[in-house]
């Protein structure tokens, strides 16, 4: 089993449309979570850290359930430049190291 | 805040020839360096971390290696390349006590 899976996708979605990714995780052990997003042909940068109690920023809001190993992200109001890849990020087991899900494609057509 | 600089940004090389990436690193002290390797329709992949200059650690074994001379400079290098070896190659720090990670811009190879 994979360390961290994700929906395959791609997801495409039209403009103002809510869309969810979903994530589970093996280690039970990890702490920390993390979603980052990643452009096309660019380097991953983080979109929002993931906390037990779930947190929101903005039209984005991401949710941990530790009992099922997965995390979610929930973007509201779909806007074009949120097309990208999302990467789902996990502590490893040593916790220096973070292990990638291979990303959820995201499309949002006019 | 700190800053990640890559080089080369491009490169193409054939294959059994060297390889050397650089990665430099200001705006911060000691920190935690990573190299990630992102192949064709693959997630990113742990190659090496280092906690600190001369320590590195190697998460899978390959034709590569790494090396920290410096504390803000991070190597990777390669003898002889194969044609798996292309892929983009981020590096990346974490900041002691956070669990975050920051990318550099990338090195994209190709080995033909």
């Amino acid at each position: 089993r994979k360390e961290v899976e994700q929906d395959p996708g791609p997801f495409n979605v039209p403009e103002g449309a809510t869309v969810a990714f979903n994530c589970t995780y093996s280690n039970s052990a990890s702490q920390s979570f993390f979603w980052y997003r990643q452009d096309c042909r660019k380097e991953p940068k983080l979109l929002m850290s993931v906390y037990s109690s779930g947190n929101e920023d903005g039209r984005f809001t991401a949710q941990l359930n530790r009992a099922s190993q997965y995390i979610s992200l929930l973007i509201r109001d779909s806007k074009l430049s949120d097309s990208a890849t999302y990467l789902c990020v996990v502590t490893g087991w040593a916790g220096y190291a973070l292990n990638f899900g291979k990303g959820t494609s995201l499309l949002v057509t006019p | 805040s700190q800053t990640i600089h890559q080089w080369p940004a491009t490169l193409v090389q054939p294959v059994g020839s060297p390889l050397s990436l650089e990665c430099t690193v200001e705006g911060t002290s000691n920190p935690n360096l990573y190299w990630y390797r992102q192949a064709a329709g693959r997630g990113l992949q742990l190659l090496f971390y280092s906690v600190g200059i001369g320590q590195i650690s190697s998460e899978v074994p390959q034709n590569l290696s790494a090396s920290r001379p410096q504390d803000r400079q991070f190597i990777l290098s390669s003898k002889k390349l194969l044609l798996s070896d292309s892929g983009f190659y981020l590096c990346a720090i974490r900041i002691t006590g956070a669990n975050v990670l920051t990318f550099g811009a990338g090195s994209r190879l190709t080995v033909l």
